[in-house]
């Protein structure tokens, strides 16, 4: 059974940056046949698919091209786990957060979820 | 981007009666087109995947189907526990977009 472990702080500051990780178990980040997303919800917003990383032979990222200046997804094969960065974070970056695991298309496992908070 | 749109916004059901969910999207996707379900404080869940396949463990009175531009996912019989917000996702190419949901209610 696939699990998804989120951790990080719920409170970040204006301008700083956000930082959470996901520990996956039941699989391995390094999986040829899976990828591994942050996607955000805010009531604004929906749901938000923010960026993935995965690998085919070598490492391979995409990025929502509204985040692309400001975002970092990492996997950390020592730990099987992958992280997410944030740059620069404004209000508009309140939101919950996730990580899920993709196959065949589909978000198949997700985390519990991080509510961040922007705020002074 | 592609742009999925779904009807209604909100459905009010009594305990057995079927419910029907669309989405559309805003040019073809073929089949990749998911379905997930989320409750209050929870994360979604997997419904239907590839328009028409079940995610493993979930009920059968759940159902898609659909291709192209216009897909619909199907409660058979709904249940008290089905109340809940319901969203569609496409695949087919990046960014990866979700419809803004639909809430399902019992009455």
């Amino acid at each position: 059974q696939v699990q998804l472990q989120q951790s990080g702080p719920g409170l970040v500051k204006p301008s700083q940056t956000l930082s959470l990780t996901c520990a996956i178990s039941g699989d391995s980040v390094s999986s040829n046949s899976a990828a591994w997303s942050w996607i955000r919800q805010s009531p604004s917003r929906g749901l938000e698919w923010l960026g993935r990383t995965y690998y085919r032979s070598q490492w391979y990222n995409d990025y929502a091209v509204s985040l692309k200046s400001r975002i970092t997804i990492n996997p950390d094969t020592s730990k099987n786990q992958f992280s997410l960065q944030l740059d620069s974070v404004t209000p508009d970056d309140t939101a919950l957060y996730y990580c899920a695991r993709q196959r065949e298309g589909s978000f198949d496992y997700w985390g519990q979820g991080t509510l961040v908070t922007v705020s002074s | 981007e592609i742009v999925l749109t779904q009807s209604p916004d909100f459905q009010s059901v009594t305990p057995k009666e079927k419910v029907t969910i669309t989405c559309r999207a805003s040019q073809s996707i073929g089949s990749s087109l998911h379905w997930y379900q989320q409750k209050p404080d929870q994360s979604p869940k997997l419904l239907i995947k590839y328009a028409s396949q079940s995610f493993s463990g979930v009920p059968s009175r759940f159902s898609g189907s659909g291709s192209g531009t216009d897909f619909t996912l199907t409660i058979n019989s709904l249940e008290a526990e089905d109340a809940a917000m319901y969203y569609c996702h496409q695949s087919s190419s990046l960014p990866f977009t979700f419809g803004p949901g639909t809430k399902v209610d019992i009455k």
